[in-house]
């Protein structure tokens, strides 16, 4: 089974919107931390926003939020007041307590439309 | 400034050539990755390292060897087997989870794009 699902290949958003970014998970580990990643087109990737399992809040991170489900094993990224430097892929990612693997999606390209 | 030196940039490989893709980190992490992306696509695990002198195989090792002697570096050598080389690798590293409120994200270098002649 998938660790982490990304179901949307590909999204838009007119500038200044807000857009959310889907991401659910696979896991039997009571501790673990998700995380999200952007990646421009030049490659670099960039570490946006964490979760832990053990928050009880959602994390905020300037535009950056997560919706964080516990029990639909969900952790969602919402861009605030989209910009046209947000456009670019990202990935969703989740650590384990019991490794130090992490486990990616497949990523969502987002395009920011002006 | 602490981060992660991958080189070269871009490499091109000959036919039935061994290249050897560097990867630095002053981070003082113990734990190192070596994923491979392909183009639209996520990230693969090659190998992993959680301490100096061992690594294990992730997902698509076939093809490819590590080394890690010192903790600041892991290279990745592409041999003639990988038949199919043509990729970006981008390396990482991380602390060890050790605290279950730990908030370690891995940490990437800028990457290196790796074509046939």
């Amino acid at each position: 089974a998938q660790k982490i699902t990304q179901t949307q290949p590909g999204m838009f958003v007119q500038e200044k919107e807000a857009v959310t970014l889907d991401c659910t998970y696979d896991t039997s580990d009571p501790s673990y931390g998700l995380f999200w990643y952007k990646q421009p087109s030049s490659g670099e990737m960039i570490f946006l926003i964490y979760q832990g399992s053990y928050d009880q809040q959602n994390a905020t991170e300037g535009r950056y939020s997560l919706n964080f489900q516990k029990a639909r094993k969900s952790a969602n990224l919402v861009i605030s007041a989209s910009q046209l430097g947000d456009s670019a892929m990202y990935f969703c990612a989740m650590r384990e307590h019991t490794g130090n693997q992490f486990y990616f999606g497949t990523g969502t390209s987002l395009t920011v439309i002006p | 400034d602490g981060g992660i030196t991958q080189s070269p940039k871009y490499l091109f490989r000959k036919e039935g050539q061994n290249v050897t893709l560097s990867c630095e980190q002053n981070l003082n992490h113990d734990a190192m990755y070596w994923y491979r992306q392909d183009p639209g696509q996520g990230l693969r695990l090659i190998y992993y390292s959680q301490i100096v002198n061992d690594f294990q195989k992730g997902d698509i090792a076939e093809g490819y060897s590590v080394s890690r002697e010192k903790k600041e570096s892991f290279p990745l050598t592409v041999t003639s087997a990988q038949k199919n080389p043509t990729a970006f690798y981008l390396c990482a590293s991380s602390t060890p989870d050790r605290f279950i409120r730990s908030n370690q994200p891995q940490h990437f270098g800028d990457g290196t794009r790796l074509s046939i002649l």
